[in-house]
């Protein structure tokens, strides 16, 4: 299977309580920023995003957090079930003309029943 | 029904040949990417491409090749020079915004 999630940090949270993970970002010019989620063996999935001149956005169960001042990023899942078992990592987005993003390592989510 | 797909899943390759990696869109997006991913590391850049026939090398293009002869196709070529091949590929298409949207992957193995 897909050995991504090798020596990342893990959160381990009960099922139905919320799950806070948390992204430091690089550059203090990235202007948008995105929350992905990967299961085992597969492409990352688009979960949220969120940009510079917001603070906070609001999904389906969850809410990303952008903290400018200390450059630090965060995805709260509510009601956290099995099915959000990954690993969930950013997205920067370098603010230039050249679209390009950086990546975090990620964080697995461990949901326990 | 819309979509990045990639093929194969899963690739086994001979140390020093070449292989390439499928990647189509039907979202009708200009730019794609290509990245890898190594465990306990962030995806890195390989190449991407913002429009038909241009694109621009990666953080890590050294051993890899790319054409976009098609707004729908964006193949990545591994080559013999490319030191570690062995790795997760994951491609990528990008909205007019700025949302970035992955494949499935293709998780590629050269012994």
């Amino acid at each position: 299977g897909e050995s991504v999630g090798l020596h990342l940090p893990t959160l381990s949270v009960q099922e139905g309580d919320n799950s806070i993970i948390n992204c430091a970002y690089s550059n203090s010019a990235s202007d948008y920023f995105i929350w992905y989620k990967q299961e085992s063996g597969k492409g990352p999935q688009f979960i949220i995003d969120i940009r510079s001149n917001m603070d906070k956005r609001q999904g389906q169960r969850v809410t990303v957090l952008l903290n400018k001042t200390v450059k630090h990023l965060s995805l709260q899942i509510a009601a956290t079930q099995p099915g959000d078992s990954a690993v969930y990592f950013c997205a920067e987005k370098v603010a230039s003309g050249t679209y390009k993003y950086i990546f975090g390592t990620g964080t697995r989510l461990k949901v326990l029943a | 029904d819309g979509g990045i797909t990639q093929s194969p899943k899963y690739l086994f390759r001979k140390e020093g040949q070449n292989v390439t990696l499928s990647c189509e869109q039907n979202l009708n997006h200009d730019a794609m990417y290509w990245y890898r991913q190594d465990p306990g590391q962030g995806l890195r850049l390989i190449y991407y491409s913002q429009i038909v026939n241009d694109f621009q090398k990666g953080d890590i293009a050294e051993g890899y090749s790319v054409s976009r002869e098609k707004k729908e196709s964006f193949p990545l070529t591994v080559t013999s020079a490319q030191k570690n091949p062995t790795a997760f590929y994951l491609c990528a298409s990008r909205t007019g915004g700025d949302e970035q949207y992955f494949g499935p992957g293709t998780r590629l193995t050269v012994t």
